[in-house]
Order: C-alpha cells, then sequence, then structure tokens
C-alpha cells in the first residue's frame, strides 16, 4: 500500500518531442507528489510537486498532470531537450500522524534525448 | 549559498573496515535522511533522524550508524558488518518532511 509504480523503466525521445513518465499508488493518504531529477554522479533535485486537490501543474516545459480518481499522476516535458536525458523519479509523502513524514520513492525512469 | 556537503566524493573501502561518510547542511533543516542507491533500484532509505540527538532506522538499516550531535551534521558509518556496502550513498535535509535537498553523493567502492 505504500508503493509508488513507476514507468517506463527508460525511456529514448527525439529532441523536440514529448517524453512522458506515469506513476501510479494505491494509499489514499499520500498528500504530495513531488518529481525529481537526477544527472549522473549527482544527487536528486526537485523538479515539481502536485498535491492531490490540483489537477495539473506546469513550469515552463514541465508539467504534472493528477488524476486522483485513478491514483495515477504523470510528467510531461515538452519540447524535450538533449540536456533533459536525466533520471526521473516520481513520489509521494505519505502524513503519518503527528505530522512524521515519510516519502515514498518510485524506482526511476532513464530518459535519453537523442539531438 | 545554503546547501548540502557530502564528503568525500569518492570512497573505498577494504574488507572488514569502518569507514565513516560526513554530511553537513547549512539550510536550517531539522530532518536529515541517508540513503543507498543501487543501479535499477531507486532510492532506499537506512537511517533518518527529526531532531538533535535522535535518529531512526529505515528500510536497510542494517550494517550501518549515524549519530546527531547537531542540527546542521548527520555522518554515515558503513561497518563491516554491511556485507555489499559497493554504492552511491546520498545525503538529505528537509523542512517539514517536504521539499528534499540532496547532496551530491558520495560513492563508495570496497577493494
Amino acid at each position: 500500500q505504500q508503493q509508488v509504480k513507476q514507468s517506463p523503466q527508460s525511456l529514448i525521445v527525439q529532441k523536440g518531442g514529448i517524453s512522458i513518465i506515469n506513476c501510479a499508488y494505491e494509499n489514499t493518504a499520500f498528500d504530495y507528489f513531488p518529481w525529481y531529477q537526477q544527472f549522473p554522479g549527482k544527487g536528486p533535485a526537485l523538479l515539481i510537486a502536485i498535491r492531490p486537490d490540483v489537477s495539473e501543474k506546469k513550469e515552463g516545459r514541465f508539467t504534472i498532470s493528477f488524476n486522483k480518481s485513478a491514483k495515477q499522476f504523470s510528467l510531461h516535458i515538452m519540447d524535450s531537450q538533449p540536456g533533459d536525458s536525466a533520471t526521473y523519479f516520481c513520489a509521494a509523502i505519505l502524513n503519518n500522524a503527528g505530522n512524521n513524514r515519510k516519502l515514498i520513492w518510485g524506482l526511476g525512469t532513464s530518459l535519453a534525448v537523442n539531438p | 549559498d545554503g546547501g548540502i556537503t557530502q564528503s568525500p566524493k569518492y570512497l573505498f573501502r577494504k574488507e572488514g573496515q569502518n569507514v565513516t561518510l560526513s554530511c553537513e547542511q547549512n539550510l536550517n533543516h531539522d530532518a536529515m535522511y541517508w540513503y543507498r542507491q543501487d543501479p535499477g533500484q531507486g532510492l532506499r532509505l537506512i537511517y533518518y533522524s527529526q531532531i538533535v540527538n535522535d535518529f531512526q532506522k529505515g528500510d536497510i538499516a542494517e550494517g550501518y550508524s549515524v549519530s546527531r550531535e547537531k542540527k546542521e551534521s548527520f555522518p554515515l558509518t558503513v561497518t563491516s558488518a554491511q556485507k555489499n556496502p559497493t554504492a552511491f550513498y546520498l545525503c538529505a535535509s528537509s523542512y517539514a518532511g517536504y521539499g528534499y535537498t540532496f547532496g551530491s553523493g558520495t560513492r563508495l567502492t570496497v577493494v
């Protein structure tokens, strides 16, 4: 119930195309859904995040779409660039009793954008 | 600039040796975390600490130990009991458990 399932495991997109990464969850107690971007040899960095009462959030070329009834959310990267080549992680935050929050990670998607 | 500093960037451990990875933050975050990253397995939580002088085991704590004597520092010791320590180790901190900031990681290799 605490899992976040991420797909695909790897993705190859042509420059200028749309990259789409999907995540699904079961636990309705999750209350925050961040996406992280990680370049090789570096730590993950927060890219964009959404709360479950919002259906879409856009920041530049990056958009999160959130479907609460289906318990699914996805990251769309418009006009994908070679510099977007990285590993992307979806995550969900479980707000336990006493504001003890736990971050549950997806397994990551390795994105390669061909020039 | 505020951030998290992990050192060293690369570390080599001999069999049976304990090694300590350093993590320092100047973000004034209360919570700090240690993760292990292996190819294809995402990030797995080793230990976390929400306040000074207190820490909790994560999902894969066996063979590791931590301390939290100062708010800014959360060192991780990889003990000889950890049978497969070769991995990329990431330290993170957060404010109120939402926005996580990560360091640049330490790559530990057993030689």
